[in-house]
């Protein structure tokens, strides 16, 4: 099993959607997680840090699941903008610091 | 944000050559920074951990031998391509944390390494 998956789309959908991504991790001990964003050919950036109660940013709500070991990010109000690859992102931190990326799931808003 | 300044972001070789790539964090200091490998339409796969003044940590398939790291300061670490061949040709990314608590990690630009 890989240490973190993701599906790796793409997801089309239409301007103002609502759409959203699940990752799954294999660490139960993992502590920290994150979803990164990336756009073609340039390095990922953050785009939220992922806690335990939850969290949301504008349009950008994140969830954690520690029983069933996965993170989600759900995007509202989809804009062109949105377009990228979003990159799940999970510190193992067994010991070490390791942050291991999921594949990545590429969307794709549409007018 | 932090900002980590990765050089060169271009960098074109000929087989056999060796080529060193630089991180650094500009205005922090980072206990640890990683170096990843990315193919096209490929995701980031992770290549070492670098813990500055201690040796670095390979993943699984990541010859150590051919992916030198040394990360002699808290605030540089560099990646040396040994003996570079076509198929080493990738684009690498650095990051680096702040520290060793649950902080994210910031990205150098890339380097986009091509061997001819």
């Amino acid at each position: 099993r890989k240490e973190v998956e993701q599906d790796p789309g793409p997801f089309n959908v239409p301007e103002g959607a609502t759409v959203a991504f699940n990752c799954t991790y294999s660490n139960s001990a993992s502590q920290s997680f994150f979803w990164y964003r990336q756009d073609c050919r340039k390095e990922p950036k953050l785009l939220m840090s992922v806690y335990s109660s939850g969290n949301e940013d504008g349009r950008f709500t994140a969830q954690l699941n520690r029983a069933s070991q996965y993170i989600s990010l759900l995007i509202r109000d989809s804009k062109l903008s949105d377009s990228a690859t979003y990159l799940c992102v999970v510190n193992m931190n067994t010991g070490f610091q390791k942050l291991v990326f999921g594949t990545g799931t590429r969307l794709l808003v549409s007018p | 944000g932090a900002v980590v300044s990765q050089h060169p972001s271009r960098v074109i070789c000929k087989s056999g050559t060796s080529v060193k790539i630089e991180c650094r964090s500009l205005d922090f200091q980072a206990t640890t920074m990683f170096w990843y490998r990315q193919f096209p339409k490929k995701s980031l796969m992770l290549m070492a951990t670098s813990n500055e003044g201690s040796k670095a940590t390979y993943e699984q398939g990541v010859e150590k031998d051919k992916f030198l790291i040394n990360h002699a300061s808290l605030t540089l670490s560099t990646l040396t391509v040994t003996s570079a061949h076509p198929e080493d040709s990738s684009f690498y990314i650095c990051s680096a944390k702040i520290s060793t608590g649950n902080t994210e990690a910031f990205f150098g630009q890339g380097t986009r390494l091509t061997v001819v």
